[in-house]
């Protein structure tokens, strides 16, 4: 059964750093690409990031570009996403996603972790 | 505000048959294949429909989905309460080099 299983999140203020962390079970972590969804409270879905299964190449929100970094340990089946220079635009429930055939094909999705960005 | 638009809402009665779009233009939808997903309230999104009309295992074929130039629609059939949630449509900008998710269609079933 495939398990994803995000922590990592809490209350930080505007400016802050968080780091998130998705760990993976029930399938071979390393041959998929994986990514992380974003939703704001009452609002829709936004795709955050995307990381290939073994050069590490990602890809970004341009809403994180340059202040989000993803990466991955697929020794450990583990996913990560630091998060620098918060906003409390950044405010959302985020959610770890394996990708089927194709970046866009989230066929697994986690339960998510709530990141509060707040003074 | 999504470059994929979708209705903000749709409604139906019971056991009728809705459908929902998405719009797109030419560097996402128009060369790339769409996806969708569920999302019923409280619970993490699910895939419906993949390379525009697929179904992954488990999904009931009341659900279809279909492409056509740079527009793409989700299809319902024997609507039931339980298909009450949100449906968001995702595909991928090869301008931009990201995944785009539309602003979301909510159900109603009226």
């Amino acid at each position: 059964e495939v398990q994803l299983l995000e922590s990592g999140g809490g209350l930080v203020q505007p400016g802050g750093s968080l780091r998130l962390s998705c760990v993976a079970s029930g399938f071979t972590f390393s041959n998929y690409v994986m990514s992380w969804v974003r939703q704001a409270p009452g609002k829709g879905l936004e795709w955050v990031s995307a990381i290939s299964e073994t050069d590490g190449s990602t890809y970004y929100a341009d809403s994180v570009k340059g202040r989000f970094t993803m990466s991955r340990d697929n020794s450990k089946s583990t996913l990560y996403l630091q998060m620098n220079s918060l906003r409390a635009e950044d405010t959302a429930l985020y959610y770890c996603a394996k990708c089927g055939n194709r970046v866009t094909n989230f066929d697994y999705w986690g339960q998510g972790t709530l990141v509060t960005v707040s003074s | 505000q999504s470059v994929l638009t979708q209705p903000p809402s749709v409604s139906a009665a019971p056991g009728q048959k809705v459908t929902s779009s998405c719009s797109g233009s030419s560097s996402n939808i128009g060369k790339n294949y769409v996806s969708w997903y569920q999302q019923l309230p409280g619970t993490a999104p699910k895939l419906l429909i993949y390379d525009n009309n697929k179904r992954p295992s488990g999904i009931p074929d009341r659900f279809s989905g279909s492409k056509s130039g740079t527009s793409a629609t989700l299809g319902i059939t024997g609507l039931q309460t339980g298909d009450e949630a949100d449906y968001y449509c995702v595909t991928w900008d090869s301008s931009l080099r990201a995944v785009l998710f539309g602003g979301g269609t909510k159900l109603t079933v009226l």
